[in-house]
Parts: structure tokens; C-alpha cells; sequence
């Protein structure tokens, strides 16, 4: 099987624009998540996708947002980009969901704002 | 943010050494345990995991310890050799949240 794949793999963007990022989990997988990951806060958790319904959330404003689509493939969107949105953004796939899921992750999207 | 307790130590073992990469959590919730590994460059791989009605489970060279009196969990590997050299995370989840918290990260070095 593929495993999960994001794109794009990295990215410029420059504050006060928005960005976009795609993940296609594993096939046959239904659960999606999304993690940040910088030095200084480490791998926090953003959303949860499942069978296209948002199941939880973390603590990060309203600018990140996500979707899920009929097919599983997620995308995250964080409009008015700033400084600190610089991060690697991680896209993790689980056939289930609830706690005790298996998540695979991917290689995951590298985001600088400028 | 939330966090498992982990202030982003350095080891540095010797090749074929045993290697224990410790973890403190906060959540007496918590109910499930994983460890990941990640290498430069790639995203998170999960290597062992473990519920709270459990305080050993064995993998292949890796050992995974828990104990909730006091909150600890560890990760055990035997005969550590120079691709296990990664950053390692604990996590924890639990049903009344069910959300995975990542602890900071140890950076595991292995010296041939």
C-alpha cells in the first residue's frame, strides 16, 4: 500500500496570505489528522477528520481550518499567514478513529513564512 | 500548549548499547501510550504502544514501561545500533479527550 502522501512537500509564503495543504491518507483509511510541528512548541495537534465530519480540535484559532472529502483526502488552509505559522505540517492517517487509532503519518509539508 | 512532559534531552549511546529514553506525563486520564521515532526528514513512525491496564509490553528490541503511580513512561531499546538514531516521542491520548498529546522529543545518538 501507499502510504500517506502530502503536498506540496514545501512552501514560501509571506504574511497576511493564505495557504493551502493537501493530504491523501492511506487507502482504506477514514481518519485524517493534522499536527504542527516547530522547535518550540513540538508536534501539537490541530484537527481530526473522519468520514468527512470534523471529530476534535485543538488549540489553534479560527485561521486553520480543514476539510475532508468523500474520498478521505484532507486539506488544511491557514489564512492570514504569520511569522509564527513557519512549521513543518504533519498529515496523519488511521483506518479508525477514537482512542488507540494506529496513525501513520506522512513526510509532511515544510511552511516558512516570510 | 498541551504537552507530555519531556524537556528535549540529548543521548548518546554506544553502538550495541541498551538505550532508555524516559517520559513524564501530566494526564492521569491518559489511557494509551505510543512512542514514535522520527528521522531527519520524515514524519513521525509509530514503534510500540501500551494501555494504562498494562505496565510492560515487549516489541522487537524494544521494551515499553509504564508506571502510573508516578506518571512515567519509558522506552527501552536493546542493542541500539546507528539506525536507531532519531528523534523519539512519547504520546498519550485518552478517551476523555481522545486527542494525541506529544511530549517535546529526546534526540537519540548513537555513536558507532
Amino acid at each position: 500500500k501507499a502510504g500517506v502522501t502530502q503536498t506540496p512537500r514545501y512552501l514560501i509564503k509571506t504574511r497576511g496570505q493564505q495557504v493551502t495543504l493537501s493530504c491523501s491518507p492511506i487507502s482504506g483509511h477514514r481518519s485524517v489528522s493534522w499536527y504542527q510541528q516547530t522547535p518550540g512548541q513540538g508536534l501539537q495537534f490541530l484537527f481530526e477528520y473522519f468520514s468527512e465530519t470534523q471529530r476534535n480540535k485543538g488549540n489553534f484559532p479560527g485561521r486553520f481550518s480543514g476539510r475532508q472529502f468523500s474520498n478521505s483526502r484532507s486539506e488544511m488552509n491557514v489564512s492570514t499567514l504569520e511569522l509564527g505559522d513557519s512549521a513543518l505540517y504533519l498529515c496523519a492517517s488511521s483506518h479508525r478513529t477514537g482512542v488507540g487509532k494506529t496513525q501513520y503519518f506522512g513526510p509532511g509539508t515544510r511552511l516558512l513564512v516570510l | 500548549g498541551e504537552s507530555v512532559g519531556l524537556h528535549l534531552p540529548t543521548l548518546s549511546v554506544q553502538e550495541g548499547d541498551n538505550s532508555i529514553i524516559n517520559c513524564a506525563y501530566s494526564n492521569s486520564a491518559s489511557d494509551y501510550f505510543i512512542w514514535y521515532k522520527q528521522e531527519s526528514g520524515k514524519g513521525p513512525q509509530f514503534i510500540i504502544d501500551i494501555r494504562s491496564n498494562m505496565d510492560k509490553r515487549q516489541g522487537q528490541r524494544v521494551t515499553v514501561l509504564l508506571n502510573k503511580t508516578v506518571k512515567h513512561l519509558s522506552l527501552q531499546i536493546a542493542a541500539t545500533q546507528p539506525g536507531d538514531s532519531a528523534v523519539y516521542f512519547c504520546a498519550e491520548e485518552g478517551t476523555s479527550y481522545d486527542k494525541v498529546i506529544f511530549g517535546p522529543g529526546t534526540s537519540l545518538s548513537v555513536i558507532p
